[in-house]
């Protein structure tokens, strides 16, 4: 089955803990992408990688932070110095940067 | 960081409709996107547009990448009610070599007239 797959679709966590959120791509794309969406506030980027070791902050990186030791995962741990975490997490993947993106399923995050 | 203004941000509409949306951006853009997102779900791509003036279809779906590359559009022909979502708009644009990043809109949200 190809695609983006993230796990797990729902996730609780109790509030002050670390999270690790799992992406993972079979479309031998470079580029990966976490995006947190809200109620209202559109699509807003966590991080981003174009090639295997290498990732960069986007907008709102304070609290996350990802690996990127293999092309095919790129997991994001939501730390416990996000303040407010409960979201939605989607995944994006792209041959390479400002291509096309495509979307995994998404991960909702509640803590409480 | 910065935003692209879409509208509007919800409608309404009846079966049959034709349904018109829009994003701008006082920046110029190389690359245009259309997603639809389901509830619960990941945005889905619908149209990709790298060329100002292009025009491209996608069944009942039409967009159209502005000439001035500041802005795009999409329409939708005779809706039905698997047309029910959000429709987001994505750019990107280079600065000299260096490369930006998507951004999105904050969506357009259509549901059924009651």
């Amino acid at each position: 089955d190809g695609g983006i797959t993230q796990s797990p679709k729902y996730l609780f966590r109790k509030e002050g803990q670390n999270v690790t959120l799992s992406c993972e791509q079979n479309l031998n794309h470079d580029a990966m992408y976490w995006y947190r969406q809200d109620p209202g506030q559109g699509l807003r980027l966590i991080y981003y990688s174009q090639i295997v070791n290498d990732f960069q902050k986007g907008d709102i990186a304070e609290g996350y932070s990802v690996s990127r030791e293999k092309k095919e995962s790129f997991p994001l741990t939501v730390t416990s110095a996000q303040k407010n975490p409960t979201a939605f997490y989607l995944c994006a993947t792209g041959r390479r940067m400002n291509t096309e993106a495509f979307f995994g399923q998404g991960t909702r995050l509640t803590v409480v | 960081g910065q935003q692209l203004n879409q509208s509007p941000q919800s409608m309404f509409i009846q079966e049959g409709e034709d349904v018109s949306m829009n994003c701008t951006s006082s920046s110029i853009f190389n690359t245009w996107l259309w997603y639809k997102q389901d509830p619960g779900e990941g945005p889905v791509l619908l149209i990709a547009l790298y060329k100002a003036g292009e025009l491209t279809s996608n069944g009942r779906l039409t967009a159209q990448f502005g000439i001035t590359r500041k802005d795009s559009f999409l329409n939708i022909s005779a809706s039905i009610p698997s047309d029910v979502g959000i429709y987001f708009c994505a750019g990107s644009m280079n600065y000299g070599g260096s490369q930006g990043n998507l951004i999105f809109g904050k969506g357009t949200k259509l549901s059924v007239k009651p």
